[in-house]
Parts: structure tokens; sequence; C-alpha cells
């Protein structure tokens, strides 16, 4: 009865190489969320999607993107990974804004070579 | 935007003891939250708590939002509530204090 999917949970790639992450809900909620993780730092949100409306943090590099196709999916990609955006990656999702009560998936750590 | 600040940034316990773990925020808000970060990274939500006080088992959670806190009790702490406990709310954003890193030893 996983609700929050992140996967794959361990992703290496290569300085330069284009990546993806994924995150899947089953909670039907309309916000989705992602947040980097740097060692021993509190997660930083990087955007969230309100149903299909994107909204970007303005401190979020360009190099970051988003994709949601549908309400269950939402997907992560990182254009051309530098060694500074290894880091835990992690996908959280809320009914809606005010009712901001978040459910988190497992995370996917990232490490750039 | 609201500031928080989480108390203490360590805490080092042995087995048994009880805690108290504090987040302050700079300005009323009205969803707050309380995360354990297990060891594999995962954020365990442990109470949405905007005001009041809620329990679950040996972890209880007060938030007075007029006076801008919240409280995270741990009694009779076990190694497995070793960790790092984050508060977080949403104020126009999704904010997370720094932390607290608990240590429970055997």
């Amino acid at each position: 009865d996983a609700m929050v999917i992140q996967n794959p949970r361990y992703q290496v790639t290569q300085f330069g190489k284009p990546v993806t992450l994924s995150c899947s809900q089953t909670l039907n909620h309309n916000v989705m969320y992602w947040y980097q993780q740097k060692s021993s730092q509190a997660p930083k949100l990087l955007f969230h999607y309100y149903d299909k409306d994107f909204n970007n943090e303005a401190d979020t590099p360009d190099n970051f993107q988003s994709r949601r196709p549908n309400t269950s999916f939402c997907f992560l990609d990182i254009r051309s990974p530098g060694l500074g955006d290894a880091a835990m990656y992690l996908c959280a999702t809320s009914r809606d804004l005010t009712a901001w009560e978040q459910y988190f998936g497992p995370g996917t750590r990232l490490t750039v070579t | 935007g609201i500031q928080v600040e989480q108390s203490p940034p360590d805490l080092i316990l042995q087995e048994g003891a009880n805690s108290t773990l504090r987040c302050n925020f700079s300005d009323s808000v009205n969803n707050l939250q309380w995360f354990h970060q297990n060891p594999w990274g995962q954020l365990i939500n442990l109470f949405y708590i905007p005001s009041g006080t809620k329990q679950n088992g040996r972890l209880s959670a007060t938030t007075v939002a007029t006076e801008r806190y919240s409280l995270l009790y741990i009694s009779s702490s076990q190694t497995t509530d070793s960790g790092v406990y984050f508060c977080g709310f949403n104020a126009g954003k999704s904010t997370f204090g720094d932390g607290t890193t608990l240590t429970v030893k055997p």
C-alpha cells in the first residue's frame, strides 16, 4: 500500500549526462513537490505542481526541470548534472497547498561521477 | 519569509530517557508538521499539528500557534528513535527547520 513511490532509489550518472528521476503517487493528491537535500541540511524545495500548474522556486537552477503528465506521475529532469547536484531528491505530495500535510517518498540518492 | 528555528541541534540520550524537541517560528503558521528522517533518508510523518496536542504511542506533540512554537516529546526513547527530526510548514513556500539530530545509545 505504498503511497508515494520513487524510482530508482539510487542513481549514478556521469557529469553532464542527463538524468530523470521518477515519482508516482496513489493518494490522488493535487500537489506534488520536488526537494533537494544535501548532507546534514534541511530539504530545499525546487518546485511544485498544483495539478498542471507548475511553480518554480526563484533560486532553482535552470538545469532542473520537471514534468507532470498526469495526476499520478511527476518527473525531475536534470539536464546536465554537475558534481554539486549529487544529493538526495525527495518527492512529496499534499492534498492541496493550504491543507499542507505532506507525504514523502523514500527518495532517490543521486551520485554524479 | 517566516523563519524557523529548531532546538537543540543535537541531542544524545541513553535508551529509556525522555526528550523534548522545540520548533520556533517567527510568524503564525497553520499547517505545522513534524517528521522523522530515518537512516535511509525517508521523511516519515509523525504529526500534522497546526494547533493543540496529539499523541501517538511514545510520541506526542503540542503546537501553540499564538506563541509561535511547537514541541515534540519522545518518552522512553529507543535506539530506533535515532535520526533527524524536522518541523516544517507552508506559509507561501514549503519551509523546514534545520533539524534536531537525535542519537539514542543502548
